[in-house]
């Protein structure tokens, strides 16, 4: 089992131009999460799946769209990177099941943008 | 607004101390609390907490909710060098989200 993998690790952008960053999980998990993390701010939640189908905003979206492809699938597209989103970005995935919702991380992807 | 904030926000120790990262939390329905520790890359996951006063433990590594207090204790005895790490805390309030803290960055000099 590879858990939840991301690519790509390293990436560097110039202002306005877009990427997207991949997350893949094999462990049959219904929800799926991308986070960013900025020194001292902790784990903030962009946007997220709770199922195959849906997503739903969390509390960054703003300069981001997603698309949840299939069931172990979850993509995070920056459409004009702007220098705000140089940060490390995590995805994780969940069984989504109560009462834990216990999250599991992949490893992250490093992303400046100039 | 869900609220979890964690303090110190770093600590810095020598190998042998013993620590307590605290975590408190204001959360509209709450189901559980996680506690995960981060080195160099991702959080891996220590702790689930749903019940007051049950202790969890892993090695020198252990953890207990007061929900009376909304709030929870991560301690470490006998801290390690390879303790060192941010140690973050997370709500989940019966959605599919968890809330994140800020972290608590702990360095452990030898």
């Amino acid at each position: 089992n590879a858990g939840v993998t991301q690519t790509p690790k390293f990436q560097v952008l110039k202002t306005g131009q877009s990427m997207t960053l991949q997350c893949a999980q094999d462990m049959n998990h219904n929800s799926m999460y991308w986070y960013r993390q900025d020194p001292g701010m902790g784990l903030r939640l962009i946007y997220y799946s709770a199922s195959e189908g849906t997503t739903d905003k969390g509390e960054v979206p703003n300069g981001y769209n997603v698309s949840r492809l299939n069931k172990r699938e979850f993509s995070l597209r920056l459409e004009s990177a702007a220098p705000s989103q140089t940060s490390v970005y995590f995805c994780a995935s969940s069984p989504g099941s109560a009462p834990s919702y216990e999250q599991y991380f992949g490893p992250g992807t490093r992303l400046t943008v100039t | 607004e869900d609220k979890v904030v964690q303090s110190p926000l770093s600590l810095v120790v020598h190998e042998g101390d013993t620590v307590t990262l605290n975590c408190s939390y204001e959360v509209t329905n709450f189901r559980s609390l996680l506690w995960y520790k981060q080195e160099k890359k991702a959080p891996t996951f220590l702790f689930m907490l749903t019940s007051s006063g049950i202790e969890k433990k892993s090695g020198r590594l252990s953890s207990i909710l007061d929900k009376k207090e909304l709030s929870s204790i991560l301690n470490i005895t006998a801290t390690q060098t390879g303790d060192s790490a941010i140690y973050l805390c997370a709500v989940n309030s019966g959605s599919e989200k968890l809330v994140f803290g800020k972290g608590t960055k702990l360095t452990v000099n030898p």
